[in-house]
């Protein structure tokens, strides 16, 4: 069984960092998967953030790029996302999910609970 | 950037009837599309891959059509258990990228 458990503060200020950690239990971060960050803000449909592939690459929304970086701890087999200069639209629940490329199609197959973040002053 | 679009916003079904979500790419995605469940206060759950293959686990009742550009949806007798919040996915193999449409609620009628 594949779990998926995100981690971090649930309230960041306007301007600041947002740092999240997803520990991933019952499947290696070096197999042959994709991993990724979604989030949802309050009503709202779910947005994509970005990826990574065991090799390293990572891969970011075009929207969100320029503040992105989702960084890997083999070690301790988990992954992290760091989202700067963050303001009150960036509030949501964040979800860590993965992609196994043996899926045609390259669903999301395992989800994370998901984290509330909230940013506020 | 793919932008999929997924209607209606909202459907109104009876216990026991069929539905019918639709979802629109902008461009060709072959058939790298998924369909999500999601319920209040819970991580959205896989329902098909490949456009037409369904997830384990999921009831023959969830059934996915469509390539390209046109993707279908059809739950054919809804339960209690269905209403929920239904999300369509695409990805597009290079840049790797995955783009969500709205949402259909499905809601009692």
């Amino acid at each position: 069984q594949v779990l998926l458990q995100e981690s971090g503060p649930g309230l960041v200020k306007p301007s600041e960092t947002l740092s999240l950690t997803c520990t991933v239990a019952g499947s290696s971060i070096n197999g042959g998967y994709y991993w990724g960050w979604i989030r949802q803000s309050p009503g709202k449909g779910l947005e994509w953030i970005g990826s990574f592939y065991h090799s390293g690459t990572t891969y970011y929304s075009p929207s969100l790029k320029s503040r992105l970086t989702i960084s890997v701890d083999s070690s301790k087999n988990e992954f992290s996302l760091k989202l700067n200069s963050v303001t009150a639209a960036d509030t949501a629940m964040y979800f860590c999910a993965r992609v196994d490329i043996a899926v045609a199609g390259f669903p999301f197959d395992n989800w994370g609970q998901g984290t509330q973040v909230t940013v506020s002053a | 950037e793919i932008v999929v679009t997924q209607s209606p916003a909202t459907l109104s079904v009876s216990p026991g009837e069929g539905a019918t979500l639709s979802c629109r790419a902008s461009q060709s995605v072959s058939s790298n599309f998924a369909w999500y469940q999601q319920k209040p206060g819970q991580a959205p759950r896989l329902l098909i891959y490949a456009a037409s293959t369904r997830a384990t686990g999921i009831p023959a009742r969830f059934s996915g059509s469509g390539s390209g550009t046109e993707f279908t949806l059809t739950i054919s007798s809804l339960q209690s258990e269905d209403f929920a919040v239904y999300y369509c996915q695409q990805y597009d193999n290079w840049p790797p990228s995955w783009t969500f449409g709205q949402g259909t609620k499905v809601e009692i009628k």
